[in-house]
C-alpha cells in the first residue's frame, strides 16, 4: 500500500513568511509525529496525535510552531513568521496504535533566506 | 536523561568489512530500540529494532548487540557493501505514553568499492 506522504518536498521562503507543511499517513494509522531534522543533526521529535487524545505537543520549539490533524488522518505543521533557524528537513511519521514502529515519508525540506 | 549518544559520528570501511556502530542511553524506561537507516533525500527507513528481554537480534547481513546493564546497543553490518552507504540512527523509545523517539546524532557510512 501507499506509504507516508508529505508534501511539498521543497520550500523556499522569506524570513518572517508564514509556511504550512502536510502530511498524509498510511491509511489506518492513528498516531502521528512530526520530527525535525537539522543539517548533521539527529532527529528532534516536535509533536505527536494519537487518535481523537489530545496532541503531545512537548516537542515544539516555540508559539511560532503548531499542528492539527484533521479528521484523525491528514496532518499540517504551520510555521509562523518563520526564521533563518527554522531552515531544516520535517519529517513526518506515522504508526499503528499496538506497534512501535514508526514509518517515516520522505520529508519537506524548509529553507528560510 | 532523555538522551541516547551516538558513536562515531562517521565511518569508512571497506567492501566486505564489518562496521559497528554504537549507542548508550540512561533512561531505564526504555523498552524499544530501532535503528534506521536514511539515504541521501530520503525519509529513514527501519532497519532491525530490538527489546531487552533479548541480547541479539539478526536480520540478514545485520545484527544488533544489546547490553542492558551496561545500557548500551550496537548494530553491525556483516560483509558491508557499497549500497550500505547511508546514514544509520539509533533510536529509543518507552513502552508507555506517546512512543515518541528519541533519536541518536547519527552515524554517517561510507563503504569503498
Amino acid at each position: 500500500g501507499a506509504g507516508v506522504s508529505q508534501s511539498p518536498s521543497n520550500k523556499v521562503t522569506e524570513k518572517g513568511k508564514d509556511v504550512e507543511l502536510r502530511c498524509d499517513p498510511i491509511s489506518g494509522h492513528t498516531a502521528l509525529y512530526w520530527y525535525r531534522q537539522s543539517l548533521g543533526q539527529g532527529l528532534e521529535f516536535l509533536i505527536y496525535f494519537q487518535g481523537n487524545s489530545a496532541p503531545d505537543k512537548s516537542g515544539l520549539p516555540s508559539d511560532r510552531f503548531s499542528a492539527e490533524r484533521t479528521g484523525g488522518s491528514v496532518s499540517t505543521l504551520t510555521i509562523q513568521r518563520t526564521q533563518q533557524e527554522d531552515s531544516a528537513v520535517y519529517l513526518c511519521a506515522s504508526s499503528d496504535r499496538q506497534g512501535q514502529e514508526q514509518f517515516f515519508g520522505p520529508g519537506t525540506r524548509l529553507t528560510v533566506l | 536523561q532523555q538522551q541516547v549518544k551516538q558513536s562515531p559520528q562517521s565511518l569508512i570501511v571497506q567492501k566486505g568489512g564489518i562496521p559497528i556502530i554504537n549507542c548508550a542511553y540512561e533512561n531505564t524506561a526504555f523498552d524499544y530500540f530501532p535503528w534506521y537507516q536514511q539515504f541521501p533525500g530520503k525519509g529513514p527507513a527501519l532497519l532491525i529494532a530490538i527489546r531487552p528481554d533479548v541480547s541479539e537480534k539478526k536480520e540478514g547481513r545485520f545484527t544488533i548487540s544489546f547490553n542492558k546493564s551496561a545500557k548500551q546497543f550496537s548494530l553491525h553490518i556483516m560483509d558491508s557493501q557499497p549500497g550500505d552507504s547511508a546514514t544509520y540512527f539509533c533510536a529509543a523509545t518507552p513502552n508507555s505514553g506517546t512512543y515518541k523517539y528519541i533519536f541518536g546524532t547519527g552515524t554517517r557510512l561510507k563503504v569503498l568499492a
